[in-house]
């Protein structure tokens, strides 16, 4: 089956530090990335769509200017949260749709946990 | 917008029993409708996908159902096992490839 994974699985950074986490389609090329946000006890909320070769499109009330996502080739995604305060500490996990005819199913990665002191 | 709710929020349950878990939504214009499970602080397994034009999907001991027109879903899961113990999630996915999630239903099944 597709395999999506991510790196790192977890990161512990200070305040005020930029972080980066890949997401990577081990298997087939993704076409289209996603990158959603868990907050303990909450269910994922998606944060930005991006396409292959484009500009990401982010969902109402995330900030483009401090999480940078580049999706530079069929197989990575990255997302870059800059400047990073506790607030922004959360379980960040990427998913993947690929051109697999009809489905349209998104492949999830297992996740990174990001924790800002 | 659309909203996902599931209900129950939690759920506790000896070994054994047959159980269902409901996922409701409010706008009937989805692609598809998928069932994952998460284990504590790990990623996302997906257990069902329910394309818009079909009732119902099985896999194993689950089996879930998508009535569309009145925006409800359910899981069944036959005959529990403790490792059955996880946090399930209803998500829906709306033209655009946008998936929407429910809160989830975490579930304990007791030995």
């Amino acid at each position: 089956g597709a395999v999506v994974s991510q790196h790192p699985s977890r990161v512990i950074c200070k305040s005020g530090t930029s972080v980066k986490i890949e997401c990577r389609s081990l298997d087939f090329q993704a076409t289209t990335m996603f990158w959603y946000r868990q907050f303990p006890k909450q269910s994922l909320m998606l944060m930005a769509t991006s396409n292959e070769g484009s500009k990401a499109t982010y969902e109402q009330g995330v900030e483009k200017d401090k999480f940078l996502i580049n999706h530079a080739s069929l197989t990575l995604s990255t997302l870059t949260v800059t400047s990073a305060h506790p607030e922004d500490s959360s379980f960040y996990i990427c998913s993947a749709r690929g051109r697999s005819a009809g489905l349209y199913e998104q492949y999830f990665g297992p996740g990174t946990r990001l924790t800002v002191t | 917008k659309q909203e996902v709710t599931q209900i129950p929020a939690a759920l506790s349950v000896p070994e054994g029993e047959n159980l269902v878990l409901n996922c409701s939504f409010t706008d009937s214009a989805i692609y598809n409708l998928q069932w994952f499970r998460q284990d504590p602080g790990k990623g996302l397994t997906s257990l069902l996908l329910i394309q818009s034009s079909q009732r119902e999907q099985t896999s194993g001991r689950l089996n879930a159902s998508l009535d569309k027109s009145s925006g409800r879903s359910t899981l069944y899961i036959a005959a529990s096992q403790p490792g059955d113990s996880a946090t399930y999630l209803c998500a829906v996915m709306e033209y655009g490839n946008k998936l929407v999630f429910g809160a989830g239903t975490i579930l304990r099944v007791k030995s």
